[in-house]
């Protein structure tokens, strides 16, 4: 079992739609939690930051963390062409530790 | 602010033949120092970490090396590519003020 899971996708969406996108992992000792977005041929870009449990929210973008059920969540209102790319969910247990990346959902919202 | 660089974007090799990317990092110092690839539906490998000068880990035995002669530098080696190191190698820096990583633009490399 991986440590941390992701649907591969592709999730296609018409513009407009709340996506909701999701990874569930089973280190109890993640404490740090990242969404990255990633465009064709193009490095991960860090999108949403979250330590521990609750929400985070950045224009569009909602990042929940729910530590009890290992259950991390993005969600993006009124979703545009430009969003769509590849998102990368990514935990780690703090400090130096190593960083681990879900495999990453492929969305496309279509105009 | 921290930018990364890496180069070259893209390269095409032959079977057997050496390998040099490089990755710099400005406007930090003593950044933590990754090397990832990245393969097709297969997500994010790490591949080396370095947490200073001269220090490196690897994570997966395989024909590739990596190096930091300065803080901010880091280069990824091969003396005899193979057809599976074909794959977009992406750089990453974590710095003291930060828990999370940042990524370079990645150099997709195709071997034939």
């Amino acid at each position: 079992q991986k440590e941390v899971e992701q649907d591969p996708g592709p999730l296609s969406v018409p513009e407009g739609a709340i996506v909701s996108l999701n990874c569930t992992y089973s280190n109890s000792a993640f404490q740090y939690f990242m969404w990255y977005r990633q465009y064709s041929r193009k490095g991960p870009e860090l999108l949403m930051y979250t330590y521990s449990s609750g929400n985070k929210e950045d224009g569009r973008f909602t990042a929940q963390v729910d530590k009890s059920s290992k259950y991390i969540s993005l969600f993006i209102r009124d979703s545009q062409p430009s969003d769509s790319a590849t998102y990368l969910c990514a935990c780690h247990s703090g400090g130096y530790q190593k960083v681990t990346f879900g495999t990453g959902t492929k969305l496309q919202v279509i105009p | 602010s921290q930018t990364i660089h890496q180069w070259p974007a893209t390269l095409v090799q032959p079977v057997g033949s050496p390998l040099s990317l490089e990755c710099t990092v400005e406007g930090t110092s003593n950044p933590n120092l990754y090397w990832y690839r990245q393969a097709a539906g297969r997500g994010l490998q790490l591949l080396f970490y370095s947490v200073g000068i001269g220090q490196i880990s690897s994570e997966v035995p395989q024909n590739l090396s990596a190096s930091r002669p300065q803080d901010r530098q880091f280069i990824l080696s091969s003396k005899k590519l193979l057809l599976s190191d074909s794959g977009f190698y992406l750089c990453a820096w974590t710095g003291l003020a930060t828990d999370t990583q940042y990524f370079g633009p990645g150099t997709r490399l195709t071997v034939l």
